[in-house]
């Protein structure tokens, strides 16, 4: 059962546009939402994190938007540039019941 | 200090063959988690360990695997008698405490049998 679905599977923008990463969950009882962006050869680090109870959070070019009752938070980057280029991933967990449950990623490549 | 650290970086195994991975976790980090990544796919949860408490062993994949951790301190994951279908990059993360706390990651163990 995947519990946290994400798109799109691949991501090609133009450096200084804006790169969208959409996810969706299902587990109504998942408080915390982070995003991790992976490099080639790398551990998955830590982006960006949001909890249910705002619906935007914004660190520099990196925003989250949250959407309660659709149950679905996405990932907006500003200004995307070629050192962007990453496969992100979403990520929820019920704080102190599971661990992180992982969408599939998105490959993004930023072009100049 | 030093982060996640991982052991060895990358191992290439004959089919049916015993492989042990090393994970040295952040120092007071009570949570240990290891995932496995296969080519061009999401993190797969595959167990985690919290303080003292019994392991939470649902994600893994079958009874050749298998992981032990020493207190808070060093983990092992064991995968006996290997399949072609192992191959992957096995990452181990460690948090302060189980929950809604950043998981740092290792750069992970990239396993190959062949």
């Amino acid at each position: 059962q995947q519990q946290v679905k994400q798109s799109p599977q691949s991501l090609i923008v133009q450096k200084g546009g804006i790169s969208i990463i959409n996810c969706a969950y299902e587990n109504t009882a998942f408080d915390y939402f982070p995003w991790y962006q992976q490099f080639p050869g790398k551990g998955p680090a830590l982006l960006i994190a949001i909890r249910p109870d705002v619906s935007e959070k914004k660190e520099g070019r990196f925003t989250i938007s949250f959407n309660k009752s659709a149950k679905q938070f996405s990932l907006h980057i500003m200004d995307s540039q070629p050192g962007d280029s990453a496969t992100y991933f979403c990520a929820a967990t019920l704080s102190g019941n599971t661990p992180l449950v992982f969408g599939k990623g998105t490959r993004l490549s930023v072009i100049a | 200090g030093a982060g996640v650290s991982q052991s060895p970086s990358n191992k290439v195994t004959e089919k049916g063959k015993d492989v042990e991975l090393r994970c040295d976790p952040i120092s007071g980090h009570t949570a240990l988690y290891w995932y496995r990544q296969r080519l061009g796919q999401g993190l797969e949860f595959l167990i985690y360990f919290q303080g003292n408490s019994a392991p939470d062993k649902s994600g893994l994949p079958s009874d050749r695997f298998s992981a032990e951790r020493t207190g808070e301190s060093v983990s092992t994951l064991t995968i006996q008698r290997t399949q072609q279908e192992d191959s992957a990059v096995y990452l181990c993360a460690s948090s302060p405490y189980f929950g809604d706390t950043e998981a740092f990651f290792g750069q992970g163990t990239r396993l190959t049998v062949v």
